[in-house]
């Protein structure tokens, strides 16, 4: 059973279009992320939802738009895309927010973007 | 700000030759130290959480260590399916969520 899923793994598009990726888990977590790792593996967050609302929100274009519906889903639309957006990004989930135990994190298998 | 150093980038072993992966780190105030494995074209495999220094964790042919002001991975007679990117990673204490701070990975590649 996938534990976070992620949709599309490949997206290639051009310049200027919108685009959305979407993440699923079910593995009952209350906390996701979405991270982004550059063409030189440098992994970075930048969003995470902890039961619907957004709780980290680090230094983003607005371009870019994270959308929790529900606790088991994390989606992050993308307008204007631009050539520097080019990079594979992944959602992940955690338990919580809490103590021991509470806050490994269980990453996707990532949405490789390129943009033309 | 928070940072993590990895060291080395990258390391090629043969089969069986024992090594260590260093992630050396600054916080202000740790909440976990945390290590991924990652395998070519997939996301971060979470393998151990380290919370206070002096504790070590084992999984198999690995171990983690961890001081106050770095963490090892040791890996002891390692075999080719040990080959990928582990990656090493900080949480700041509260306030800042759960937050994860990256280091850049160590590439093991292990030969026959």
């Amino acid at each position: 059973d996938t534990a976070v899923s992620q949709t599309p793994k490949y997206l290639v598009t051009q310049m200027g279009n919108d685009k959305s990726i979407k993440c699923e888990q079910n593995l009952g977590h209350d906390t996701m992320y979405w991270y982004k790792q550059d063409s030189k593996k440098f992994l970075k967050i930048m969003f995470s939802y902890n039961n619907k609302e957004l709780i980290i929100n680090e230094t983003v274009p607005n371009r870019f738009s994270p959308k929790s519906p529900d606790k088991a889903h994390l989606n992050l639309h993308i307008n204007s895309l631009e050539l520097g957006d080019s990079a594979v990004y992944f959602c992940a989930s955690s338990q919580g927010l809490g103590g021991r135990g509470y806050n490994e994190q269980f990453f996707g298998p990532g949405t490789r973007l390129t943009v033309l | 700000e928070d940072q993590v150093t990895q060291s080395p980038e990258a390391l090629r072993l043969q089969e069986g030759e024992s090594s260590s992966l260093n992630c050396s780190y600054t916080v202000s105030g740790l909440r976990g130290l945390f290590w991924y494995r990652q395998d070519p074209g997939k996301g971060p495999e979470f393998l151990f959480t380290l919370y206070s220094a002096g504790e070590e964790k084992e999984k198999e042919r690995l171990k983690a260590t961890l001081t106050k002001k770095e963490s090892f991975l040791h890996i002891t007679a390692p075999k080719p399916e040990d080959s990928a990117t582990y990656l090493c990673a900080v949480q700041a204490p509260p306030g800042t969520a759960s937050k994860l701070t990256f280091g850049t990975g160590t590439r093991l590649q292990v030969t026959l």
